[in-house]
């Protein structure tokens, strides 16, 4: 079964909103969670790092006010989208690394449609 | 910088028809090499992850196989139900980032 929700599953919004998509792990606990954007066709591109206890890290390009991350606690991260444009419009996707013998497996949500009109 | 590149970046297979995937890496010290599966509208599912040169991973029609410079997905005797993008990944840098290929987009016809 899915060990990573996601909530909503999609969102249509008008411009200039803000958009709060949640991410949960379900049976464990991760002190970090990644979030990614994907346009049509294209791979997953990683947005930023959110860590538990600590400010989010994010990658070249990605603007961190308009992409809050808070990461409330060992089970949750939320993004929210402010002041929404169209051209944010995308699928966004999370994913929860799992320790398992010293490795990790990393688990996806199942991802947020987000449609700004 | 690491860099993840899939090929070929479509691939029609014929049910039954027997082939690889390519995902080619150059990131320095690979601390792991992922597969996942992504079916439309949906987030990737896992497959494999693979550790060391050598080392090979199976489910069901599907085989991972991971050399120094790159992981090959086979795939046997295909389905229908096999048809989706196929990525791969590596980790890079600290904290588990995920550094993602292009993907290969596999359709299986009856």
């Amino acid at each position: 079964g899915a060990v990573v929700s996601q909530h909503p599953s999609r969102v249509i919004c008008k411009s200039g909103t803000s958009v709060k998509i949640e991410c949960r792990s379900l049976d464990f606990q991760a002190t970090t969670m990644f979030w990614y954007r994907q346009f049509p066709k294209q791979s997953l591109m990683l947005m930023a790092t959110s860590n538990e206890g600590s400010k989010a890290t994010y990658e070249q390009g990605v603007e961190k006010d308009k992409f809050l991350i808070n990461h409330a606690s060992l089970t949750l991260s939320t993004l929210t989208v402010t002041s929404a444009h169209p051209e944010d419009s995308s699928f966004y996707i999370c994913s929860a690394p799992r320790l398992s013998h010293s490795y990790n497996e990393q688990f996806f949500g199942p991802g947020t449609r987000l449609t700004v009109l | 910088e690491d860099q993840v590149t899939q090929s070929p970046e479509a691939l029609r297979l014929q049910e039954g028809e027997s082939s690889s995937l390519n995902c080619s890496y150059t990131v320095s010290g690979l601390r792991g090499l992922f597969w996942y599966r992504q079916d439309p509208g949906k987030g990737p599912e896992f497959l494999f992850t693979l550790y060391s040169a050598g080392e090979e991973k199976e489910k069901e029609r599907l085989k991972a196989t991971l050399t120094k410079k790159e992981s090959f997905l086979h795939i046997t005797a295909p389905k229908p139900e096999d048809s989706a993008t196929y990525l791969c990944a590596d980790l890079s840098g600290g904290y588990n980032k995920l550094i993602f290929g292009a993907g290969t987009r596999l359709a299986v016809h009856p």
